[in-house]
């Protein structure tokens, strides 16, 4: 069974700082992906890596996929309220659907 | 356009009811997918059809069955509804049957079960 543990759990900051949530593995992926989910909806697919080293950026925040592609991290520069949701990480090997991770609650307060 | 829906948005029922959930999806995926979300926010995996072909049952309780009457919508009948089965449900839809490049969620069912 593979598994994802996301860290921190809960995460509470202001306007304006910087933060970065890890996903990490003992097992190998062939891809990782990024998810927020707001209160009431589902969740949204914000990147996919695929690469080991790989690093994509969306405005403010930066993806990188571990180089032996079992772990990831997620850095918000400058976070706003608007990033506020709950960061999903999941992974995908060849025959089996996506392992997600518990989730990282994200609060930011203006 | 939305691209993946469901219907209906909040359920609320007695145990012991039969109930049933809808989903369609508009972009074309071949896989679409049945998932729980508990209270502590986690996301599992219970059914994955694709082109109308069950290709994932998780260990699900049999009162739970999934159908896809084309590859476009996959629906969900719960049979004899029990509290524990209270929970957020969300359909998903993938290009490719491992969700390897993603998967697309529509906004979930909240059931309630009294």
């Amino acid at each position: 069974t593979q598994l994802l543990e996301q860290s921190p759990q809960f995460l509470s900051i202001q306007e304006g700082e910087n933060l970065t949530v890890y996903c990490n593995s003992s097992s190998v992926f062939s891809s990782l992906q990024w998810y927020r989910q707001e209160p009431g909806e589902g969740p949204v697919l914000l990147v996919t890596v695929v690469t080991g080293g790989e690093v994509k950026k969306l405005k403010r925040l930066t993806f990188q996929f571990g180089d032996a592609r079992k772990d990831s991290s997620l850095h918000i520069t400058a976070a706003q309220p608007g990033d506020t949701g709950l960061y999903l990480c999941a992974g995908a090997t060849g025959y089996s659907t996506l392992t997600f991770g518990k989730g990282t609650m994200l609060l930011v307060s203006p | 356009d939305t691209a993946v829906s469901q219907t209906p948005k909040y359920l609320v029922t007695q145990m012991g009811n039969d109930k049933s959930i809808k989903c369609e999806q508009n972009l074309g995926h071949d896989t679409m997918y049945w998932y729980k979300q508990d209270s502590k926010k986690f996301l599992k995996i219970m059914f994955s059809y694709n082109n109308k072909e069950l290709i994932i049952n998780e260990t699900v309780p049999n009162r739970f069955s999934p159908k896809s009457p084309d590859k476009a919508h996959l629906n969900l009948h719960i049979n004899s509804l029990e509290l524990g089965d209270s929970a957020v449900y969300f359909c998903a839809s993938s290009l490719f049957r491992t969700g390897t490049l993603g998967q697309f969620f529509g906004p979930g069912t909240r059931l309630t079960v009294l």
